[in-house]
């Protein structure tokens, strides 16, 4: 079946290391996109993708990186830089264009310790 | 500074009646928005969309409405159901940026 996988789904991690979520998806989806989710304020963008090898920030992309080497992949590193890593990490993909919605996968949990 | 704004964190309702979520933004830019419903510690799942050149779209139970000119956007949902309860999210895209409002938690009481 088609669809988004973030892994894992729980994740921690000492103070001070970089620690890098995976995303794949397998619905030939050219966007993707990476969200953060702390209690109360919804889901906020990290950075997003168009296309293969390159990407754009989003509304709080400090103290995080991203790469786009294939079209399946986006993975996400949380930099030791991040001063409030601990979230619920979210990674969507969708086609380009139009009024198309986005499909998400079901998360990362990072616990910074 | 926050361009999708749903000012109501919780919405409780009776089972049976409508239930209206409401979104506000601020961006001119947004050319198309989006609704989705999520559970704890999963990822969301898309409910409905509208194009900003439409004023209303249905799907079943759900209809969302969009005033441009006031930046506001609804979703109404009818008939309300227990299994509707959740938290309710706005997304609003301008190109291939996509923007999502804080959220709001809808409760359907049986």
């Amino acid at each position: 079946d088609g669809g988004i996988t973030q892994s894992p789904k729980y994740l921690f991690r000492k103070e001070g290391q970089n620690v890098t979520l995976s995303c794949e998806q397998n619905l030939n989806h050219d966007a993707m996109y990476w969200y953060r989710q702390d209690p109360g304020q919804g889901l906020r963008l990290i950075y997003y993708s168009q296309i293969v090898n390159d990407f754009q920030k989003g509304d709080i992309a400090e103290g995080y990186s991203v790469s786009r080497e294939k079209k399946e992949s986006f993975p996400l590193t949380v930099t030791s830089a991040q001063k409030n890593p601990t979230a619920f990490y979210l990674c969507a993909s969708r086609i380009p264009g139009g009024v198309t919605e986005a499909f998400f996968g079901q998360g990362t949990r990072l616990t910074v310790v | 500074d926050q361009q999708v704004k749903q000012n109501s964190p919780s919405l409780s309702v009776q089972e049976g009646r409508i239930s209206i979520l409401n979104c506000d933004y601020t961006n001119s830019m947004f050319d198309y928005f989006l609704w989705y419903k999520k559970y704890p510690a999963e990822g969301p799942t898309f409910l409905i969309s509208i194009s900003s050149i439409k004023d209303k779209n249905e799907d079943g139970r759900f209809t969302v409405f969009l005033n441009k000119s006031a930046k506001h956007l609804s979703l109404h949902i009818v008939p309300s159901q227990p299994g509707d309860s959740a938290v309710y999210f706005c997304a609003a895209g301008e190109g291939n940026k996509l923007v999502f409002g804080a959220g709001t938690i809808l409760r359907v009481k049986s």
